[in-house]
């Protein structure tokens, strides 16, 4: 069965310091990618996702993600986080079983 | 552009009730997908439909069962509610169809609905 692991449940950066969230996921084959971002104040937003080619991708709001197969890993970056960056964000996947896993999520805190 | 708009916005059920909880989408969107986001589970893909068909179903008992109207409007049930279902229930719609609810382009969630079951 397909799962996706989020490792840190909890990060905190200083403002202007870059940001990496992990993703790891377990599943036979390449799945497709997706990262959401959840704001108290914004709902639930789509960042960016991955189904083939490039494997640094680019999404909205300055952030980037790079899928390495070798890894199994999908980590979200930022080179300079902003204080409206401050939310949880989510790795999800999904596979050609038809079926969509959501990572358990990380909590990002962002120092002024 | 009006966003995507779920009613109610909170809820409070007693065990055993059925609730049902409505979700319109942007307009010209014909693509709802319904998640159930709780502290323990986490967020998890309940249902997905495009054009009044449901295109795909999480992991979920038959407790949860979800419609769509000609409009696009979708509206989600659950019976016989258990302590556990309490929980926020969100919506999103899309153009396209996703990806057991994971979209394959922009996606618009709603605020969400808060249910809880006492």
């Amino acid at each position: 069965a397909q799962s996706v692991t989020q490792p840190d449940i909890h990060i905190t950066v200083s403002e202007g310091a870059s940001l990496e969230l992990r993703c790891n996921y377990s599943y036979g084959a390449t799945p497709y990618l997706f990262w959401y971002v959840q704001s108290p104040g914004q709902g639930l937003q789509l960042l960016l996702k991955y189904f083939s080619g490039d494997t640094l991708v680019q999404g909205i709001k300055g952030f980037e993600a790079e899928f390495k197969r070798s890894q199994s890993s999908f980590n979200l970056r930022k080179p300079s986080v902003h204080w409206s960056d401050a939310a949880e964000y989510f790795c999800a996947v999904y596979t050609n079983a038809g079926k969509s896993t959501f990572g358990d999520g990380t909590t990002l805190t962002v120092k002024p | 552009k009006a966003g995507v708009t779920q009613t109610p916005r909170y809820l409070i059920k007693t065990r055993g009730q059925q609730v049902t909880l409505s979700c319109s989408p942007i307009s010209g969107h014909r693509s709802v997908s319904w998640y159930q986001q709780t502290p323990g589970q986490g967020l998890q893909f309940l249902f997905e439909y495009f054009s009044e068909t449901q295109r795909n179903k999480g992991n979920f008992p038959g407790r949860f069962s979800g419609r769509q109207f000609s409009n696009s409007r979708s509206e989600m049930n659950v019976s016989t509610l258990e302590l556990g279902d309490s929980a926020l229930y969100l919506c999103a719609s899309s153009l396209a169809p996703g990806l057991a609810g994971l979209s394959t382009d922009t996606q618009y969630f709603g605020p969400g609905t808060r249910l809880t079951v006492l």
